[in-house]
């Protein structure tokens, strides 16, 4: 059965610091990957998404993430992380036609001034 | 476009009352999906539909839960009786199939079984 895993649950960080959220999944067909981001009180927002091409995606808010087959992950990463980014952060998988489509626990993220 | 709409964004209830909640996806969209978050167990996929057919109810909980998609535009997630172990945020998302997958969600319904 397909699954994501994000190994942490909360992470700190000061900032301007750099960041990197983890993301392993499991999933027998090729997988299409999320992240989305839920500040408190709020709804999810696509952060980027991966389906295929070129396995280091762009997105929005200074995000990035790189997809590595190999390793089945699907790290998150942010060169200089702004008092904004502070929220929580979930990592996801699905398939094709929405089928299947499972989120991680999230990483809740704080950042230190 | 005014994005996935829900309603009520709070209700608060006592235990064995029925608890509807709302959902309007965003036009255009052919597939809706009504997910759970609580602090024990995340975000769970509840059920989704497809061009208003429910393709995939094995979130449910169990048969207090029912959900319905008359048409394009609305959704509902009813729960008779509730329970205090109900009390979440419930989320209604939607995309269109075939598109590249990304769900739009809306703002969420808190409930709160007392």
């Amino acid at each position: 059965a397909q699954s994501v895993t994000q190994p942490d649950i909360h992470i700190t960080v000061s900032e301007g610091a750099s960041l990197e959220l983890r993301c392993n999944y499991s999933y027998g067909a090729t997988p299409y990957l999320f992240w989305y981001v839920q500040s408190p009180g709020q709804g999810l927002q696509l952060l980027l998404k991966y389906f295929s091409g070129d396995t280091l995606v762009q997105g929005i808010k200074g995000f990035e993430a790189e997809f590595k087959r190999s390793q089945s992950s699907f790290n998150l990463r942010k060169p200089s992380v702004h008092w904004s980014d502070a929220a929580e952060y979930f990592c996801a998988v699905g398939g094709n036609y929405g089928q299947n489509f499972v989120f991680g626990p999230g990483t809740r993220l704080s950042v230190l001034p | 476009d005014a994005g996935v709409i829900q309603s009520p964004r709070h209700e608060v209830t006592e235990m064995g009352q029925e608890v509807t909640l709302r959902c309007k996806p965003i036009s255009g969209h052919n597939s809706l999906f009504w997910y759970r978050q609580t602090m024990m167990r995340g975000l769970e996929l509840l059920i989704y539909f497809n061009n208003n057919v429910p393709i995939d109810d094995s979130g449910m909980p169990e048969d207090r839960f029912s959900a319905k998609m008359p048409n394009a535009s609305f959704s509902t997630l009813k729960i008779q009786p509730s329970e205090p172990r109900d009390s979440a945020v419930y989320f209604c998302a939607s995309n269109r199939q075939g598109s590249d997958n990304e769900q739009f969600f809306g703002p969420g319904t808190r409930l709160t079984v007392l």
